[in-house]
């Protein structure tokens, strides 16, 4: 039983180059979540998905992107990295907002 | 807009204290409060969700308590042991933001041998 999982583990990137954080789940979940979390500090909210098809910013959405074509695909993309991205990638997934979310290993991704 | 509360940001005890870890929030419309650990470098492993219409929520030596209407969560840990030792975020679904999952910075324990 997979849960949730998240490819690459690691990513080292340079400034301006683009990149996707691949995510799925395998529960059948409907709600899908990307946050990052910066050292020090809680999860931060990027964007979020309560369906195929359907997918709505977080509080910090600006230099990303997301599509959700499947139920258990969510991937994220980064287009032109910044500096400021620097930080560890988390996906969840929960079957309804009523649900306990599940969480991947998380992406570490450096842009130097 | 929801806002979700974490102190204190780092807590050490010695091994065996009943501890009590606290989470405010904003927002009391809120559908429930999920608590989550997090070890160094690694994701986030669910502890208790706790609905709305719940007051508490336990899971073996955890006990997890909801007081909406003063906007509080407790997470209380018996017998504290070294293996404890991890961060403890709370994080909340609120009616007015579409449910969507929104967290505390987190509590840092360590429990000393």
């Amino acid at each position: 039983n997979a849960g949730v999982t998240q490819t690459p583990k690691f990513r080292i990137l340079k400034i301006g180059q683009s990149m996707t954080l691949q995510c799925t789940q395998d529960m059948n979940h409907n709600y899908m979540y990307w946050y990052r979390q910066d050292p020090g500090m809680g999860l931060k909210l990027i964007y979020y998905s309560v369906g195929a098809g359907i997918t709505d910013k977080g509080e910090v959405p600006n230099g990303y992107n997301v599509s959700r074509s499947t139920t258990e695909d969510f991937p994220l993309r980064l287009e032109l990295a910044a500096p400021s991205q620097t930080s560890v990638y988390f996906c969840a997934s929960s079957e309804d907002r009523w649900t306990e979310a599940f969480f991947g290993q998380g992406t570490r991704l450096t842009v130097v | 807009k929801q806002e979700v509360t974490q102190i204190p940001a780092a807590l050490s005890v010695p091994e065996g204290e009943n501890l009590v870890l606290n989470c405010s929030f904003t927002d009391s419309a809120i559908y429930n409060l999920q608590w989550f650990r997090q070890d160094p470098g690694k994701g986030l492993t669910s502890l208790l969700l706790i609905q709305s219409s719940q007051r508490e929520q336990t899971s073996g030596r955890l006990n997890a308590s909801l007081d909406k209407s003063s906007g509080r969560s407790t997470l209380y840990i018996a017998a504290s042991q070294p293996g404890d030792s991890a961060t403890y975020l709370c994080a909340v679904r609120s009616y007015n933001q579409g449910g969507k999952l929104i967290f505390g910075q987190g509590t840092e324990l360590s429990v000393k041998p």
